[in-house]
């Protein structure tokens, strides 16, 4: 079975400070791996995407890929109280996305 | 650019009803997954459409049906409706002409509530 794992948190930083959000897949056969950032009560809006091995920037947020320890992460720098949220990995094997359950993350201001 | 719409907003139906979903995709996409996404849970995969036909299925019963029509737009119908059918019901759209990435982007969703 395809799984993705998310450590479901919750997960407190300060304002200002890195959060570090994890996921990992089981399947090697996945192509792109991709962040959502999901509001309570409101759908998932997409962060950003990765799909080769090491780090991909994008103003404030940074993905990284390990396909060798099958590791996906988010970097959030300079936190803000607006990036309190639950954020979902997922992984796409052919024509499927496969979420992990979310982690929530909270920005104390 | 419009973004992925979706109706209606909230929905409430009765054990054993049927319900029909619609969804219009982004400008400039072709293909449209569904998904369904329980209370803590992240979204699970219904079923994607591709050129009208269902092109892949993810591990739901044969009661959720879907259709896709020449505009792209797309229905997801569910009979015989269940308590545990309630949920929100998500649609993603993406463009076939970018199969490494295959970015989706999500309509606003429909709230299911089966009493």
């Amino acid at each position: 079975q395809k799984e993705v794992e998310q450590n479901s948190g919750p997960l407190s930083v300060p304002e200002g400070a890195i959060a570090s959000l994890n996921c990992t897949y089981s399947d090697r056969g996945s192509q792109s791996f991709f962040w959502y950032r999901q509001y309570s009560g409101k759908s998932p809006e997409l962060i950003m995407f990765i799909y080769s091995n090491g780090d991909k920037e994008d103003g404030r947020f940074t993905a990284q890929l390990n396909k060798a320890s099958q590791y996906v992460s988010l970097l959030i720098r300079d936190s803000q109280p607006s990036d309190s949220a639950t954020y979902l990995c997922a992984a796409n094997t052919g024509n499927q996305f496969y979420f992990g359950t979310g982690t929530s993350l909270t920005v104390i201001p | 650019d419009a973004g992925v719409t979706q109706s209606p907003t909230h929905l409430i139906k009765t054990r054993g009803q049927q319900v029909t979903l619609r969804c219009s995709p982004k400008s400039g996409h072709d293909t449209v997954s569904w998904y369904q996404q329980a209370l803590g849970q992240g979204p699970q995969f219904i079923f994607q459409y591709y050129e009208e036909e269902e092109r892949q299925r993810g591990n739901f019963p044969d009661r959720f049906s879907g259709h896709q029509f020449p505009n792209y737009s797309s229905e997801l119908n569910v009979n015989a409706l269940l308590l545990g059918d309630s949920a929100l019901y998500l649609c993603a759209s993406s463009a076939s002409g970018r199969p490494r990435y295959n970015e989706q982007f999500f309509g606003p969703g429909t709230r299911l509530t089966v009493l």
